[in-house]
Formats: C-alpha cells, structure tokens, sequence
C-alpha cells in the first residue's frame, strides 16, 4: 500500500517549452501533496506545499509563476515548470501525505529528471 | 533553530559488519520522525516512522530507535543491497509546520562491500 506514481519518470525539452509533470497517489487520498527539487548529491529541498482545493504554499525563493502546483482532486497534482531554461534542469520529487495530521507519513514518488536544452 | 544533523556522512562496511547511523535534531515539539532510503535515481523509499522516545521499529536487517535528541538507524549484518543514501526526517509541528512539512538531514551515504 501508500503507493505514489509520477509521469513522466523523465523528460527532455527545449528551452522556453513548458512542461507538466503530474504525481498521483494510487491507493491512498491525499489532502496534502508535497514537491521537491533535488540536485545531485544534496539532500531535498522542498519547493511547495499542495492541498487539495485551494491554492499552493510556496517556499522562499520558490518562483511560483515559474512552478504553476495545481491540486486538483484528492490523488493528482500536478507541477507546471514554465518557460524552461537550462537551470530548470533537476530531478523533481513530490511526496503525498497519507492522512489528514501534520505528523502522518509522507510517501514519496519514483522522481521526474527534467532537462532543458 | 529548528535542525536535523545525520552522521556520518558516509559509511563504509563489509558485508556482515554491522553499525549505526545517527540523527541528531533540534526541534520545538516532535511530531514524527521517519526514515527513508534512496537508491541513485529514484524516489525516497519509506522505512519507518516514529513518533515518541523509546520507540523502536524493526524491518529485516533495519532497526529504528528513538530518544529525546537523537534516532539511530542500526543495521545488523548488512547486505551488499543495502547500499543507499539514508535519510533522517522530522516534522517539528506547529507554526510553518502545520502543513506537515518536514525538516531533512543531508542522510548518510552507505556502502557495502561483498
């Protein structure tokens, strides 16, 4: 149980393209939903924070006309990264909390490489 | 300051040789800690999660404890699949953390050698 899928696993476009990477949890609802950025050899850095209805938490430094997060039912939510440069490239990870407490487990998904030529 | 400190850095063992991995936090009020391994590549993949001191977990070779300051991650004779990143997570509660966000250490790189 507590399974999280993202699409795509990898992704490959030019720059100024927009890319749409979606994660789903698959048997669990999720009121919250997590994404992250990770580069390599550094632990995660947390980008956003996404509940179900209503409008993502940003962290600080975190462009959100850059990184659209729409959440948009109880298993999806989507990461928009916008206008894509080559310092967009990264590994995203989002993560979906499975219960409705601050403290219940987060389970993460499988992780997108974008790259940005 | 709310912080999460996990040592070593990097670990090398023999198969068969076990040890432990520390993370040490700082936090307001602990509201969960959990344990994660990621593999080059992929996602973190969950372990454990604990929520008060003298807790303890246990999975195959993995056992997970808990005091006030600090959780181990002991690895009893470990296996050449064992070799990931391990990562420590807290939610310290409260204040920017009622959203559940969490507090990561930088993990602790394990490798083990046949």
């Amino acid at each position: 149980g507590a399974v999280v899928s993202q699409h795509p696993s990898w992704v490959i476009c030019k720059s100024g393209t927009s890319v749409k990477i979606e994660c789903r949890s698959l048997d669990f609802q999720a009121t919250t939903m997590f994404w992250y950025r990770q580069f390599p050899k550094q632990s995660l850095m947390l980008m956003a924070t996404s509940n179900e209805g209503s409008k993502a938490t940003y962290e600080q430094g975190v462009e959100k006309d850059k990184f659209l997060i729409n959440h948009a039912s109880l298993t999806l939510s989507t990461l928009t990264v916008t206008s894509a440069h080559p310092e967009d490239s990264s590994f995203y990870i989002c993560s979906a909390k499975a219960g409705p407490y601050p403290g219940d487990t987060q389970y993460f998904g499988p992780g997108t490489r974008l790259t940005v030529l | 300051e709310d912080q999460v400190t996990q040592s070593p850095e990097a670990l090398r063992l023999q198969e068969g040789e076990s040890s432990s991995l520390n993370c040490s936090y700082t936090v307001s009020g602990l509201r969960g800690l959990f344990w994660y391994r990621q593999d080059p590549g992929k996602g973190p993949e969950f372990l454990f999660t604990l929520y008060s001191a003298g807790e303890e977990k246990e999975k195959e070779r993995l056992k997970a404890t808990l005091t006030k300051k600090e959780s181990f991650l002991h690895i009893t004779a470990p296996k050449p699949e064992d070799s990931a990143t391990y990562l420590c997570a807290v939610h310290p509660g409260g204040g920017v953390y009622q959203g559940g966000k969490l507090i990561f250490g930088q993990g602790t790189e394990l490798s083990v050698k046949p």
